[in-house]
């Protein structure tokens, strides 16, 4: 399977514990994206990197919340200290940039529940 | 604030006709729309997209029409089909941001094809 890989699929944690996902782009992309959806609700643009570099973060995105994509492969995203607003499914998407074009190819996403 | 919006949460269409799924959006500097289908437990999946340039994009049974002046877009899908049946998402970006991987997505609307 060469889709976008999301680890772990449902991900249940207490009130102030911290948790780690973990995203595996399609091999070739460059560019790899967070989103975050609640119920009822679209997916949220979070933050992204190209290669390794993180270009930018959404106001969304709370200190207790930090990215990494080392080496420019795998992404993970973690949250300290979650809270029950955190309660979303976890989206990770990636895309190969071409001049005047990018596809996102998303994930299955990883669903937090804080209880 | 919700710069896109999906207004009908759910159409439910008989298989063979026309599914029209509508969408608003408020931010003036969009310049490129999408539209995203998800499949229970998927992620979403890129179907088709316009650039403001354009009033009408087709790809096979799928047309999607912009209407700038409106800032409104819908999506045609003829002639509908049962696996058709899933949420449908809207997205816009700026193609002069950062990131065409950058979207603000509508609600969603859910499509349910009988048939």
């Amino acid at each position: 399977d060469t889709g976008v890989s999301q680890n772990p699929r449902h991900k249940i944690t207490k009130r102030g514990q911290n948790v780690t996902f973990r995203c595996d782009p399609i091999s070739e992309h460059n560019r790899l994206y967070w989103y975050r959806q609640t119920l009822g609700q679209g997916p949220e643009f979070l933050t992204y990197f190209q290669n390794e570099a993180q270009l930018e973060k959404s106001r969304l995105l709370s200190d207790r919340f930090s990215a990494e994509r080392p080496k420019g492969s795998f992404s993970t995203l973690e949250i300290q200290r979650t809270e029950q607003g955190d309660s979303a499914m976890y989206l990770c998407a990636s895309s190969l940039v071409v001049p005047t074009n990018e596809k996102l190819f998303f994930g299955s996403g990883t669903q937090l529940s804080v209880l | 604030d919700q710069q896109v919006k999906q207004n009908s949460p759910s159409l439910s269409v008989q298989e063979g006709r026309i599914s029209i799924l509508n969408c608003d959006y408020t931010n003036s500097m969009f310049d490129y729309f999408l539209w995203y289908k998800k499949y229970p437990a998927e992620g979403p999946t890129f179907l088709i997209s316009i650039s403001s340039i354009k009033d009408k994009n087709e790809d096979g049974r799928f047309t999607v029409f912009l209407n700038k002046s409106a800032k409104h877009l819908s999506l045609h899908i003829v002639p509908s089909q049962p696996g058709d049946s899933a949420v449908y998402f809207c997205a816009a970006g700026n193609a002069g941001g950062t990131s065409y991987g950058k979207l603000t997505f509508g609600q969603g609307t859910i499509l349910t094809v009988h048939p």
